[in-house]
């Protein structure tokens, strides 16, 4: 079945950037997405990407997708302490036609 | 506008216990879900209602049962909880563009601990 892996932690430095990366197995998504977890909340839709583009800017965030590769980043610029939370990407699997979510990335950021 | 609410927040039960938890949308969104989210494995899709009247399985159904009241409310049941069952329990609802792109609202979430 599908499979989205994410790396489970990273740490940054506030002001560095921060790239979150994800691979995923397959996909049928016209849409693949990341959404944002804060501490003793649910997901929001932080920022999304449409299949056949390769960049999306919107303001400190940057999505890339390679699709040959199957591999979805999410950088931010900048990056604040307001931005520690869990990152999660998600896509509609192949076969499923749900979205399949991955593990999420825990972001802490330090002074 | 609430948006997705939950009840309860926070529930502990016996091995055995019974319970129900709600979740209800005022979007007026056709498509609802249920996930369990554990450390390290993100969420797992429970079940999904496409529509009132209809439910469907997702990746982790055994141990529960689900009920689409109606176009507002969908409702998720453990019949006899078991500790393996101890998790974050998120409700979720989705509009969807023309576009084909989905937009699902999570809840705040329920926490369930089984004894």
């Amino acid at each position: 079945g599908e499979d989205v892996e994410q790396s489970l932690f990273l740490s940054v430095r506030e002001g560095d950037s921060s790239v979150i990366n994800c691979t995923y197995t397959d996909s049928s998504s016209t849409y693949l997405y990341w959404y944002k977890q804060e501490p003793g909340a649910g997901l929001q839709l932080l920022t999304y990407i449409f299949s056949n583009m390769d960049m999306k800017q919107d303001q400190r965030l940057t999505v890339l997708l390679n699709k040959k590769d199957k591999h979805l980043s999410l950088r931010i610029a900048d990056t604040q302490t307001g931005d520690s939370a869990i990152y999660f990407c998600a896509v509609v699997s192949g076969g499923y036609n749900k979205l399949i979510f991955g593990a999420g990335t825990r972001l802490a950021v330090h002074p | 506008n609430a948006g997705v609410t939950q009840t309860p927040k926070f529930q502990v039960l016996k091995t055995g216990q019974s319970m129900t938890l709600q979740c209800a949308q005022d979007m007026n969104h056709n498509s609802m879900y249920w996930y369990r989210q554990d450390p390290g494995m993100g969420l797992r899709l429970i079940y999904y209602s496409a529509s009132e009247g209809t439910t469907d399985k997702g990746e982790v159904p055994n141990g529960y049962n689900v009920s689409r009241l109606n176009k507002r409310e969908f409702s998720l049941r453990l019949e006899s909880a078991a500790p393996s069952q101890t998790s974050v329990y998120f409700c979720a609802s989705s509009e969807l563009s023309s576009g084909g792109r989905e937009t699902q609202y999570f809840g705040p979430g329920t926490r369930l601990l089984v004894l």
